[in-house]
Order: C-alpha cells, then structure tokens, then sequence
C-alpha cells in the first residue's frame, strides 16, 4: 500500500459526459501529480499541484481540468468524454516540488466511455 | 520531446535465471526511478537513483544510473514466480517532478 488513494475504482460513463476523479496523497506530501496510461500512449504526465498550485502541464486536454484542495487532496475533472478517453488515471504523491523526489502511485482510476 | 527507449519489450525467462533491463534517452535526466505494475494496479517504486554513475541495489534488485545521465539499467538475480509484471524505468529532468515514463518490459517467470 502505497498511501496513496482514489477513487473510484472503476468509472463507467458515455460520451459527451463529465466525470470527477479523487485523489487523497499520502500523509505529508505535498505534491500531486496526475497521469493517464493507454495502451496505446502508455503512461503520460498529465499535471502536477504542489501545495495547492498548479506547477507542471503534460499532455492534457482542454477538456481536462484538475485542482488540489487545501487539505491536498487532488481532483481530475474530465469533460465532453469521449471513446479515446477511456483509460488508467492514476494520481501519484511526492514530498516536495522538484523532481528528485520519489513519486508514489495510487491504484488508479479506470475510466470507460461508451 | 523527451523520449525513453525501453528494451527489451518482453522477457521469457526460467525461475533461478537473472534478468537485465535498460532505458535509454534522447537527453539528459537528474533522477532515474524504476517501477513495476501488476495487472490493474498502480505502479510501485522499485528504485530510486539520483547522481550519475550510482549504483543502488533493493534486495535481488540493482540499478544503475548512467555516467551520460541518458541511461539506466535494472538487474534482477535469481528470479522467482512474484516477479512477474510490468517494469517501468522513469526519468526526470526538470525542476518540477514530471516523470517521463518507458514502454515497459514484461516480464514472465516459468516455474
């Protein structure tokens, strides 16, 4: 166990749809990150919050939207879904900003769009 | 971009045999980290390497950090059957943690 939680497990939704992915980091980091993994992209850096604030933009959608709350918990908002979208989203935790920081994962949030 | 060449893709090896792994870069990364996947679940932190030419073992495991900073490579001595999965490297080279992530080699362990 990582430390890290999401929820939910499994998201089952349609097209055009909108859905809220949650992400708790472990007890004392204070950077979030999230990615996306497909089978055919693999697994890609999507956004990171350190303390709140966005710090780092990957490959995400203008569909795709993401906050972290005072209490550093993170949320990934995915809108006008689409069939493509349909992947892992997991969201990992560091300590601190920088990249020598070592990045635990949650279990992931596997998303289906019909 | 930054791209991470992973090899091999898929390796089919005999319980008790050692195994090696290695990403290489188009440029220079900090902070190399390797990881492994189970079917389903999230990605767990094999290890971790920081500075050029480091040398880090975690049990029957050892990595590398490449002098050039554009390599890394992972060993697994006397394999066993839990060793089966998914290994990632990782790299990351900016100021924020952004990891940039290999194709991955699956790994299957005959008993």
């Amino acid at each position: 166990d990582s430390g890290v939680t999401q929820t939910p497990k499994h998201l089952i939704t349609a097209t055009g749809q909108r859905v809220t992915l949650r992400c708790s980091p472990r007890s004392g980091d204070l950077s979030v990150y999230w990615y996306q993994q497909s089978l055919d992209q693999g697994l890609q850096f999507l956004i990171q919050y350190y303390n709140g604030e966005e710090r780092a933009k990957g490959n995400i959608l203008e569909r795709f939207s993401a906050q972290q709350f005072p209490d550093l918990h993170s949320e990934l908002n995915l809108s006008s879904l689409e069939l493509g979208d349909s992947a892992l989203y997991f969201c990992a935790s560091s300590l601190g900003l920088a990249g020598d920081n070592e990045q635990f994962f949650g279990p992931g949030t596997r998303l289906t769009v019909l | 971009g930054q791209q991470l060449n992973q090899s091999p893709q898929s390796m089919f090896i005999q319980e008790g045999e050692d195994v090696s792994m290695n990403c290489t870069s188009s440029s220079i990364f900090n902070t190399w980290l390797w990881y492994k996947q189970d079917p389903g679940e999230g990605p767990v932190l094999l290890i971790a390497l920081y500075k050029a030419g480091e040398l880090t073992s975690n049990g029957r495991l050892t990595a590398q950090f490449g002098i050039t900073r554009k390599d890394s490579f992972l060993n697994i001595s006397a394999s066993i059957p839990s060793d089966v999965g998914i290994y990632f490297c990782a790299g990351s080279s900016t100021s924020y943690g952004k990891l940039t992530f290999g194709q991955g080699t699956i790994l299957t362990v005959h008993p």
